[in-house]
């Protein structure tokens, strides 16, 4: 099965940009990147989706390698808010191993 | 409205309590999902319901048993639990489980569940 690795934790300045690196080496042709992230106290939150092309929303940008086998989140201007547990998943035709969520990265933000 | 809601919020049973999670949402998904998540942990999946009926069950023990009497309503009874059972429980939906990968997932904020 597919799977992902993220570094434990991050840490940035509020204002700066953020790339949360995600390796997923095994990725299959029809598997889809997705990021979540848990806010403290919080369920988890969809920030973005791609399949191979970058893609971009309100949240953040997903960046896609070449080769699909990693992904970077980027968060333009962190803030204080951001600070969150991200989680990047895979989600392919496997229903069952559609759902299942790594150790995820701990994003810091600093003032 | 993009809100899955949960109640309670915080629940406290006895090993010996028979008590109920409730989640609702409004977006007319046809798939819901319990999750079980533990301190410091990701969430895992226990069950996914599509259209109403049970599609996955994570092997979860049958002192869990997830109920869908309607597509807006998932619930999951709780019977003779264990203090490790203690954890934040998390309902999901999403449009639907076919073509799952396609479509994100909404998540309510959970019901911190203490077993004593």
């Amino acid at each position: 099965d597919a799977k992902t690795t993220q570094p434990n934790s991050m840490e940035s300045n509020e204002e700066e940009p953020v790339h949360l690196p995600c390796n997923h080496s095994t990725i299959s042709g029809t598997d889809y990147i997705h990021w979540y992230r848990q806010l403290p106290s919080q369920g988890p939150e969809y920030v973005i989706h791609g399949l191979t092309s970058n893609v971009n929303n309100r949240m953040a940008s997903l960046a896609i390698a070449e080769d699909r086998k990693s992904s970077t989140l980027i968060l333009h201007r962190a803030t204080l808010r951001d600070a969150a547990v991200y989680y990047c998943i895979l989600r392919g035709s496997n229903y069952g191993q559609n759902f299942v969520f790594g150790p995820g990265t701990r994003l810091s933000v600093l003032p | 409205d993009t809100e899955v809601t949960q109640t309670p919020k915080h629940l406290v049973m006895g090993m010996t309590n028979k008590k109920s999670l409730k989640c609702e949402q409004h977006m007319g998904h046809r798939a819901m999902y319990w999750y079980k998540q533990k301190a410091k942990k990701p969430p895992e999946l226990m069950f996914v319901y599509s259209y109403e009926k049970l599609s996955i069950n994570e092997s979860v023990p049958s002192r869990f048993s997830p109920e869908c009497p309607n597509s807006s309503l998932l619930n999951l009874h709780l019977h003779a639990l264990q203090p490790e059972d203690s954890a934040l429980y998390l309902c999901a939906s999403s449009q639907a489980l076919a073509g799952a990968p396609l479509y994100e997932q909404y998540f309510g904020p959970g019901t911190r569940l203490t077993v004593t």
